[in-house]
């Protein structure tokens, strides 16, 4: 139903794995966004590309490494993970509209449910 | 101050009753004002956009007041399937931010 995927939906690392969270939009946008939700907290923004280049970084640790190798696909590589980083993290994506303005409309995919033991 | 704020809840309300809740924002030049539905363990969905002279989908009624900054989102005639956390979005200088959501319970 959605047009947002994303792989897995559950995820138990350790502090020393390394791991990749996977992201497709099939909705032909051009903006993707990762999102970092824990319990009873609003949504936290972690990455933002336009156009394949990322926009923001909102001051994420650098055990979170994103890559976007086109408009259609999102990674969020993972490692030397805390303890407290264990969330909800949400792929999202939208469409850059004429003149740089972004629609504010967000479609996510179903979410990856991260355990850090 | 927390950019959107909202009661965390849970309203706990019977099938056919209606529910309200607000939203605080803090950013007065906010220019767009959403409600998202988030089911428990699953993604952020648009329910609607709010627009300044108030608008309606269905059942579902929501407002704007910029003078004392928050939206309000109504729900009429609730059903079970009404029962999740609803997200309250705004936008202000390009950003989204979003509020921690208000859980809403409908009971049979």
């Amino acid at each position: 139903e959605t047009g947002v995927t994303q792989t897995p939906r559950h995820l138990v690392m350790g502090m020393t794995n390394k791991k990749s969270l996977k992201c497709e939009q099939h909705l032909g946008h051009n903006a993707m966004y990762w999102y970092k939700q824990s319990a009873k907290k609003p949504l936290e923004l972690m990455f933002v590309y336009n156009f394949k280049e990322q926009t923001e970084n909102n001051s994420v640790p650098s055990r979170f490494s994103p890559e976007c190798p086109n408009s259609s696909h999102l990674f969020l590589h993972l490692h030397t993970l805390q303890p407290e980083d264990s969330a909800l993290y949400l792929c999202a994506s939208s469409q850059v509209v004429t003149g740089g303005s972004r629609d504010e409309k967000l479609f996510f995919g179903s979410g990856t449910q991260l355990s850090v033991l | 101050r927390k950019e959107v704020e909202q009661d965390p809840g849970p309203f706990n309300v019977p099938e056919g009753a209606t529910v309200a809740f607000n939203c605080t924002y803090s950013n007065s030049a906010s220019q767009s004002f959403f409600w998202y539905r988030q089911d428990c363990r699953k993604e952020p969905k648009l329910l609607m956009s709010v627009y300044s002279s108030g608008n309606e989908d269905g059942r579902f009624t929501a407002q704007l007041n910029r003078a004392s900054q928050y939206i309000s989102l109504l729900i009429r005639d609730s059903k079970l399937s009404d029962s999740a956390t609803y997200l309250c979005v705004v936008m202000g200088d390009y950003k989204l931010s979003f509020g921690a959501g208000t859980t809403v319970t409908v009971r049979a």
